[in-house]
């Protein structure tokens, strides 16, 4: 049983650029959270995707926007990238209340290291 | 909104004693989850232990025990026997029970260090 996976491991960009982070939820899982943990920080929610739409957001920019696709997977998009926007960007899946037991814990990836030159 | 403090940025004990990571918590609501998870230097965070508010018993996995006092907000994680796999990074994260509501809010974390 394939766990919550995440691409790429590692990327670097540059101010201004735009950048693409992948999602794979845990197999059954159906809701897909992003979290954003700079260094040496706690994650900081960024947005939560069910049923392809964003259901729930934290305080970030329009910057950061994000996408569900049918089969549960999920993409965070980051434009006009700034040095802050370094950090780990984390992915927690989950299986929807309405459809699993009352408690639906979020399952985390290992995260992409996104650093900003 | 909630918040979650971790007032300890760092800690460390000897194998197999004890250690006790504080947490204390602010929030309005009534009903909701509070969580202790483990990150290692991996980077995957990982759930160690979950209590539901509304639950007086302290939530209890193997060597792993909770501390979680309602009316002062507070959720202390005790590690008994401490084992060098424990080293990481220890966070307190607290979230709603409303529908709908699922953010998880993370304290800044607790650095925890086994010593041989």
């Amino acid at each position: 049983d394939a766990g919550v996976t995440q691409s790429p491991t590692h990327l670097i960009k540059t101010r201004g650029q735009q950048v693409t982070l992948r999602c794979s939820p845990k197999s059954g899982h159906d809701t897909v959270s992003w979290y954003q943990q700079a260094l040496g920080q706690g994650p900081q929610f960024i947005f939560q995707y069910y049923e392809e739409e964003e259901r729930q957001r934290g305080n970030f920019p329009d910057r950061f926007s994000g996408h569900q696709f049918p089969n549960y997977s999920s993409e965070l998009n980051v434009n006009a990238l700034l040095l802050g926007d370094s950090a780990l960007y984390l992915c927690a899946s989950s299986l929807d209340r309405d459809q699993g037991p009352f408690y639906n814990e979020q399952f985390f990836g290992p995260g992409t290291r996104l650093t900003v030159l | 909104a909630q918040t979650v403090t971790q007032s300890q940025p760092e800690m460390s004990v000897q194998e197999a004693e004890t250690v006790t990571l504080s947490c204390t918590y602010d929030t309005s609501e009534s009903d909701y989850y509070l969580f202790w998870y483990k990150q290692p230097p991996s980077r995957q965070m990982i759930l160690v232990i979950r209590q539901e508010a509304y639950k007086q018993q302290n939530a209890t996995e193997n060597r792993f025990s909770v501390n979680f006092q309602k009316a002062a907000k507070s959720f202390s994680l005790k590690i008994s026997d401490s084992q060098l796999g424990d080293a990481a990074m220890y966070f307190c994260a607290y979230r709603s029970a409303g529908f709908g509501n699922e953010k998880l809010t993370f304290g800044t974390g607790t650095r925890l260090t086994i010593i041989p």
